[in-house]
């Protein structure tokens, strides 16, 4: 079972709101991303957590806020948002990150729309 | 800094032609190469990988790719599309023992008339 799964599928949110994407995989990957993608472009990298610790911030603004709480979980803690953050939010999983001889599963993303 | 390039940013074939689509991407050390394909309204899925060993992996639903180390190329190939094979093609590259980073082409919109 190669599944990552993402809730909610979509989300509508004004700038002032606090939302929580999240993101699950019970394959004992350790190993897990949070991806940002606008329309007709490729998936951006965010954030990377390996064993539940933060290994990768790609410069992301404050008002995205990841958490890792366990080997399996995943969430995107957002506030306080700008119309441009609109995008497909994608999560994806690896065994690890030590080599980057890994394979990425992804889930299939939450639309995110701010107003 | 890394890069990906893909030479194709719309590719129209009709069923049963022969698809080729190219990625480039610049790093001189060990590099990790993706194939991932997304279908419209559907998650990123692995097409094929390569990490070492012979250049020439296939994956999935017929596709194939060739590392060519020398161009620094990982061209995706096959030999006859069906209509079902339209959707977004990218090709990523990770940077061995950089964390996993994941960098994509640009992408490549494939549409396959019947």
């Amino acid at each position: 079972d190669t599944e990552v799964t993402q809730t909610p599928k979509h989300l509508v949110m004004g700038m002032t709101n606090k939302k929580s994407l999240k993101c699950e995989q019970h394959m004992g990957h350790r190993a897990m991303y949070w991806y940002k993608q606008k329309a007709k472009k490729p998936p951006e990298l965010m954030f990377v957590y390996s064993y539940e610790k933060l290994s990768i911030n790609e410069s992301v603004p404050s008002r995205f806020s990841p958490e890792c709480p366990n080997s399996s979980l995943l969430n995107l803690h957002l506030h306080a948002l700008q119309p441009e953050d609109s995008a497909l939010y994608l999560c994806a999983s690896s065994q690890a990150v030590a080599s980057g001889q890994e394979t990425q599963y992804f889930g299939p993303g939450t639309r995110l729309l701010v107003l | 800094a890394q890069s990906v390039s893909q030479h194709n940013h719309h590719v129209i074939l009709s069923e049963a032609a022969s698809l080729e689509l190219g990625c480039n991407y610049s790093y001189g050390g060990t590099v990790n190469l993706f194939w991932y394909v997304q279908y419209p309204g559907q998650h990123l899925q692995l097409l094929l990988k390569y990490f070492s060993g012979d250049p020439l992996v296939k994956g999935i639903k017929g596709f194939e790719a060739e590392f060519i180390k020398s161009k620094f190329s990982f061209n995706l190939r096959k030999p006859s599309v069906q209509w079902s094979d339209t959707a977004e093609y990218f090709c990523a590259v990770v940077i061995y023992n950089q964390g996993g980073k994941l960098i994509f082409g640009q992408g490549t919109e494939l549409s396959v008339k019947p």
